[in-house]
């Protein structure tokens, strides 16, 4: 069974300032997916910005990007510029391969954005 | 495309008590799925369907759980004699899905239940 963790509950970080949120994993398979959710208070998990572990270039959506290490199993997340919209929930999310449904979330990073 | 909807938003009832709820995918997605987070957690996986198809259940989801899907479009999950244990927000999510690929899931806004 794959696990997920996150291990800082609580972060912050200074307006137009960046940050990074810590993910690690752990399978004993070859070819998986790896998520990042965001879900701001009392609305819905959006998706920010995923990574196919067979590609070795990191991930990127505009102000987000990740920092893939496979073989030392962690995925994090660097927000850029952050902005108070940015404010929410960040939860990191196992994939297994092709045809898979099960995701596995570890328990998120509560992200505030201070002005 | 206006997304994934779950009705209610919130439900509160007393223990013992049946409730039943509601999601809508995203309307060319087949697969839909359904999650459990309660406070502090991430979600959990409960089941899921392909179509009309109830393809697997998590250990989670006790006897006192059933999920339909009819038609292969909108899916209920109802909880017979609730117990406080369930008070959880349950979320459901749907994707497409073609062999051999992977598609990410899309979340719906939840349906937040408080067991008195």
């Amino acid at each position: 069974a794959q696990t997920v963790t996150q291990s800082q509950p609580e972060m912050s970080v200074q307006e137009a300032e960046t940050v990074t949120l810590s993910c690690t994993y752990d399978t004993s398979e070859s070819d998986y997916y790896l998520f990042w959710y965001k879900q701001p208070p009392s609305r819905q998990m959006i998706l920010v910005i995923r990574q196919e572990a067979y590609k070795q270039q990191n991930a990127t959506e505009n102000r987000f990007s990740v920092n893939f290490q496979k073989a030392a199993k962690s995925f994090s997340l660097k927000i850029s510029d952050s902005q108070l919209g940015d404010a929410a929930m960040y939860f990191c999310a196992f994939l297994s391969g092709a045809g898979s449904y099960q995701l596995t979330f570890g328990k998120g990073t509560k992200l505030s954005v201070i002005p | 495309d206006t997304g994934v909807s779950q009705d209610p938003r919130h439900k509160i009832t007393k223990r013992g008590q049946n409730v039943t709820f509601r999601c809508d995918p995203i309307s060319e997605h087949n697969r839909l799925y359904w999650y459990r987070q309660t406070l502090g957690q991430g979600p959990e996986f409960l089941t899921y369907f392909q179509n009309e198809a109830q393809l697997e259940k998590s250990r989670l989801l006790s006897d006192r759980f059933s999920a339909e899907r009819p038609k292969g479009s909108f899916s209920t999950l109802e909880i017979q004699r609730t117990e406080q244990g369930d008070s959880a927000m349950y979320l459901c999510a749907s994707s497409p899905w073609v062999s051999g690929a992977t598609y990410e899931q899309y979340f719906g806004p939840g349906t937040r239940l408080t067991v008195t």
